[in-house]
């Protein structure tokens, strides 16, 4: 089994929809929570970077992180057709120089 | 804002030759880590280093060499190439500086088609 697990999809919904992405995991060790947005065949681009538990907002997005279930969400409102992509998860267990582990992640596609 | 720099962003290779993949850190970045992403897979961890020492190794085979230098940029050595290593290799940087986390700021990646 898989450290971090996502769903791969592909999900797809309308423009304007609100979009929810999730990742669970096994280690209670991880303290640190990103997601990525990955378009094809470019380099991953950080969206969100939270610590431990709790919510993060960063205009259109949200982050939400409940370490007790082991699991963490990221809320897309008003969808566009240019966040069409691919969505990483990945954690850490620490700060400094720790390797982050990916979830595999999730095809979206926002349809005009 | 500067980023990562990857070159060559496109490589190929036929088996049992070498590879050299070079990866340039943002600016005042002293921490590089290289992935590996197979088709449809997640970023796998390869190995990283700060201050151009090795700082963690993951699923690299003996065949791959890596190294940091003074002036923080990495090179990824790849010999004896197999299909198998055929993936996007990509390499980020982080700053361990005061009052930084760790957020790991990724490159473009460089595709490695191995025939």
């Amino acid at each position: 089994q898989k450290e971090v697990e996502q769903d791969p999809g592909p999900l797809s919904v309308p423009e304007g929809a609100i979009v929810s992405l999730n990742c669970t995991y096994s280690n209670s060790a991880f303290q640190y929570f990103m997601w990525y947005r990955q378009y094809s065949r470019k380099g991953p681009e950080l969206l969100m970077y939270t610590y431990s538990s709790g919510n993060k907002e960063d205009g259109r997005f949200t982050a939400q992180v409940d370490k007790s279930s082991k699991y963490i969400s990221l809320f897309i409102r008003d969808s566009q057709p240019s966040d069409s992509a691919t969505y990483l998860c990945a954690m850490s267990v620490s700060s400094g120089t720790y390797k982050y582990i990916f979830g595999t992640g999730t095809r979206l596609k926002v349809l005009a | 804002a500067a980023g990562v720099i990857q070159s060559p962003r496109h490589l190929i290779k036929e088996k049992r030759e070498t590879a050299t993949l070079k990866c340039y850190p943002i600016p005042r970045h002293d921490t590089v880590y290289w992935y590996q992403q197979g088709p449809g897979q997640d970023p796998q961890f390869l190995i990283s280093f700060y201050e151009k020492m090795q700082s963690d190794k993951g699923s690299i085979p003996d065949r791959f060499s890596a190294q940091q230098f003074s002036d923080y940029h990495s090179e990824l050595n790849m010999s004896s190439l197999e299909l198998g290593d055929s993936a996007l290799y990509f390499c980020a940087s982080s700053s361990q500086g005061q009052g930084q986390g760790n957020e790991q700021f990724f490159g473009p990646g460089t595709r490695l088609t191995v025939l």
